[in-house]
């Protein structure tokens, strides 16, 4: 079955770059997603790719995906204290979405 | 962008009642709708798939007459928790898409408290 997996927390300094990395089995995937959940609240999309694309950037953020070693990552320049949340990649194919575990990113004043 | 507005976000109930949360699309038409349950620290279990008009597809393991799930139009889809026990206490998410290959927008989520 499909299984998306994420490190759990991440620490950085503010004004340095957060790299997140995520990894997933299922090479069918259509979607690929990073979305942001802070304390009590739900998930905002931050930015999302095709599985045909391999970079992706948005302002601050960039997304690489290597499909061939089905991994994705999500890169914050400038990192601020606001960033400080858990970040979610996913996978989707056709309409069914599956989750990594969530990675904590910490950003330290 | 497009908006999924959840309500309530907090909703303390007594066991035993029933409880009903409600998913709205503000600015597209949502086909699909899904709800997800999310416990402390951990990532999102998908509950159930709801297509407007046709019944809700539940993930194995939900119980079907316990999360009764309604998508009568193609922005408001309804959860109710019913007999809502505090082992149903949770945080659930909503989330909703286009049709096509588009991307989930999610709620913000509704934090269930059974007393």
């Amino acid at each position: 079955g499909e299984d998306v997996e994420q490190s759990l927390f991440l620490s950085v300094r503010e004004g340095d770059s957060s790299v997140i990395n995520c990894t997933y089995t299922d090479s069918s995937s259509t979607y690929l997603y990073w979305y942001k959940q802070e304390p009590g609240a739900g998930l905002q999309l931050l930015t999302y790719i095709f599985s045909n694309m391999d970079m992706k950037q948005d302002q601050r953020l960039t997304v690489l995906l290597n499909k061939k070693d089905k991994h994705l990552s999500l890169r914050i320049a400038d990192t601020q204290t606001g960033d400080s949340a858990i970040y979610f990649c996913a996978e989707s194919m056709d309409q069914k979405v599956t989750f990594g575990t969530g990675t904590k990113l910490q950003v330290i004043p | 962008g497009a908006v999924v507005s959840q309500h309530p976000s907090r909703v303390i109930c007594k066991s035993g009642t029933s409880v009903k949360i409600e998913c709205r699309s503000l600015d597209f038409q949502a086909t699909t709708m899904f709800w997800y349950r999310q416990f402390p620290k951990q990532s999102l279990m998908l509950m159930a798939t709801s297509n407007e008009g046709s019944k809700a597809t539940y993930e194995q393991g939900v119980e079907k007459d316990k999360f009764l799930i309604n998508h009568a139009s193609l922005t408001l889809s309804t959860l109710t928790v019913t007999s809502a026990h505090p082992e149903d206490s949770s945080f659930y998410i909503c989330s909703a898409k286009m049709t096509g290959n588009s991307p989930l927008h999610f709620g913000n989520g509704t934090r269930l408290t059974v007393t």
